[in-house]
């Protein structure tokens, strides 16, 4: 049983150069989140889909989009990548939205240079 | 506004017990998650408190006060692997997580 995979694990990118961070999950969750964690912030909310077809603005959207085309995959795309977007990146699924406990993936560190 | 407040590191001894305080500021309340991250890995669940009281889970129990806006998590018996950070997230009106910046647990031998 995998649970959540993510990829690519670390990636060092242009600035400006746009990119496609993967997530894909096998438990059949509804709700999925893409999160942010920075030193001394914990983690941020960037956006969230609560079913399949369906998404949302978490706390610090701007700069980043999502899609929900099916239950298993919520990539999360840098339209136009910029230093201050680099950080570790932790998607999430959870059974019942925010009532349930998440279960991350393993991460994608991300470098903008 | 919301906000969950924790101390940001903490220091404690094999063998000994250790509790993390983590108090909470939610637009309506509907529970608390206590969360361990090892350093360069993904967060783990550890426990969920909605009810006022002590839930207890081996090594490992998480308390809520509501009336408060305060729980803790308790270990006990440390060993060097419980060395982690430890995350408190509270649920708001809106099922929302609300997360703290966590807590660095360094155990010493």
């Amino acid at each position: 049983i995998a649970g959540i995979t993510q990829a690519p694990t670390s990636q060092i990118l242009a600035a400006g150069r746009r990119m496609t961070l993967r997530c894909t999950q096998d438990m059949r969750h509804n709700a999925m989140y893409w999160y942010r964690q920075d030193l001394g912030l914990g983690l941020r909310l960037i956006h969230y889909s609560n079913t399949a077809g369906t998404t949302g603005k978490g706390e610090v959207p701007d700069g980043y989009s999502v899609s929900r085309a099916n239950t298993d995959d919520f990539p999360l795309t840098l339209a136009s990548a910029v230093p201050s977007q680099t950080s570790v990146y932790f998607c999430a699924s959870s059974e019942s939205g925010g009532r349930g406990k998440l279960f991350f993936g393993s991460g994608t560190q991300l470098s903008v240079l | 506004g919301q906000n969950i407040d924790q101390p940001t590191e903490m220091t404690a001894t094999e063998g000994a017990i250790v509790q993390i305080n983590c108090t909470y500021q939610t637009s309506g309340f509907n529970g608390l998650f206590w969360y361990q991250q090892h350093a360069g890995e993904a967060p783990t669940f550890l426990s969920y408190n909605v009810l006022d009281g002590l839930e207890e889970k081996g090594r490992f129990s998480s308390f809520l006060s509501r009336s408060k806006g305060y729980s803790y998590l308790l270990l006990k018996e440390l060993q060097m692997k419980d060395s982690a950070s430890y995350l408190c997230a509270g649920i708001d009106s809106n099922y929302q997580l609300i997360w703290g910046a966590g807590t660095k647990l360094i155990i010493k031998p």
